[in-house]
């Protein structure tokens, strides 16, 4: 299995700082690779698919970059809406797997 | 826009088959090359991919579950079901089940499942 890794686990910023939260593969997974953010209690929902793709109607402060095994998940400026938990997942190779997940709080 | 809603017990003893469906409306389960999938996540951990279906009926399941899990797929029914035998409490979690067609773009809400005596 390809094993996903994500640092920081938690993180506390101020409103309008930039977030950014990193996710490496143990293998080369191209750019087989999404973003979801997760609010306690609700589904995951896809913000950043194919590493660097914007999904429809997520707003335009969040992006991601990379390839290969090193990819990295930016809030340009954090909102109070954005507190959550955010996962990389990988689809290069079956089992598709998931980032332990990285919690974001405001201070 | 295609909705998901997951159903089924919400408690299982241990040693018994945890069953659950997942029904697919705003489209049909038979198109759109969509992977139907299901994905669990335990109490305040991260999320475990379970397998897939696709449209045409193969499968694909995560090694680790030991060959306790089938999924299979109901089109005139647009469902799609997990069966996971021989559960244990180390299977308690909340079970979602989601389309895939390069992204998990669909998730059902989820629903919780409980393996207690």
């Amino acid at each position: 299995d390809i094993q996903m890794t994500q640092s920081p686990s938690s993180l506390s910023a101020s409103v309008g700082d930039r977030v950014t939260i990193t996710c490496q593969a143990s293998q080369d997974i191209r750019k087989n690779l999404n973003w979801y953010q997760q609010k306690p209690g609700k589904a995951p929902k896809l913000l950043i698919y194919d590493a660097s793709n914007l999904e429809t109607g997520a707003p335009s402060r969040f992006s991601g970059s990379g390839s290969g095994t090193d990819f990295t998940f930016t809030i340009s400026s954090l909102q109070p809406e954005d507190i959550a938990t955010y996962y990389c997942q990988q689809y290069d190779n079956l089992p598709f797997t998931f980032g332990p997940g990285t919690k974001v709080d405001i201070k | 826009q295609v909705q998901l809603q997951e159903s089924g017990p919400g408690l299982v003893k241990p040693s018994q088959t945890l069953s659950l469906t997942c029904t697919v409306s705003g489209g049909s389960i038979s198109s759109g090359s969509y992977y139907w999938s299901w994905i669990r996540q335990p109490a305040g951990k991260g999320l475990e991919w379970i397998g897939r279906i696709y449209t045409s009926g193969s499968t694909n399941y995560n090694p680790s579950l030991k060959g306790r899990v089938t999924i299979s797929v109901d089109t005139s029914k647009n469902q799609f079901s997990l069966k996971l035998t021989s559960v244990t409490a180390a299977d308690t979690a909340v079970y979602y089940c989601a389309s895939f067609r390069g992204s998990y773009d669909y998730w059902g809400q989820g629903t919780l499942v409980t393996v207690s005596s």
